[in-house]
């Protein structure tokens, strides 16, 4: 079934370690984002792709780098794991021109 | 770039009742308007979404209405149900842009 996967789906980490958040989709959607939610609060863009090798800073200043080496997948890595980075992150895809985005379960992070 | 703002924020109805969500956008490029669903503990889901070629749309008990003059789109929920209870997100985007979401309006339907 076409969809958008993220893993891990909860991790607790200590603060300075490097991670790395992934995200796949199986639906052939050039579009892919990264958003910060806290629980029931506004959805902050952080990262964006058009496509391989494309990648852009969104609205919210993120610690976080992003990769678009093959269109399914677009992993997000924390090199040093901070408290102040506790939050859920979500992955979307959409399709070209103005669409529906598609969100992953998300992954929800603790640094402690 | 895009701004969306929504009202309200917290939003408390009676089973049955209708609930009216509405959000204002600054971009007159803008010309997708999709609404976001977002239950507890799980991912947001789009319920309903408009193009700028058209005022309104239905889809059983939800409607959304866009006033392009006026900039601005609404959620409408009739005969509210305790399972309608959820952060509701509208968005806004240009056809080559990604989304700009609002802050969310957070449903609670009462039995």
């Amino acid at each position: 079934e076409a969809d958008i996967y993220q893993t891990p789906r909860y991790l607790v980490i200590g603060t300075g370690k490097k991670i790395t958040l992934e995200c796949s989709q199986t639906m052939g959607h050039d579009k892919m984002y990264w958003y910060q939610q806290d629980p029931g609060m506004e959805l902050h863009l952080i990262h964006y792709s058009y496509g391989v090798n494309s990648t852009e800073k969104g609205d919210l200043s993120s610690e976080s780098t992003v990769s678009r080496i093959r269109t399914e997948h677009f992993p997000l890595t924390l090199e040093s794991a901070r408290p102040s980075h506790t939050s859920q992150y979500l992955c979307a895809s959409s399709a070209p021109g103005g669409t529906e985005a598609f969100f992953g379960q998300g992954t929800r992070l603790t640094v402690v | 770039g895009e701004n969306v703002e929504q009202h309200p924020s917290t939003l408390s109805v009676q089973e049955g009742d209708s609930a009216v969500i509405k959000c204002t956008y600054s971009d007159s490029a803008s010309n997708y308007f999709p609404w976001y669903k977002q239950e507890l503990g799980k991912r947001p889901q789009l319920i309903i979404d408009i193009r700028s070629n058209v005022g309104e749309k239905k889809d059983q008990r939800i409607a959304v209405t866009l006033n392009k003059t006026a900039k601005h789109f609404s959620l409408h929920i009739t005969e509210t149900q305790p399972e309608d209870s959820a952060v509701y997100f509208c968005a806004a985007s240009m056809e080559y842009s990604t989304l700009t979401f609002g802050k969310g309006t957070m449903l609670l339907v009462s039995p």
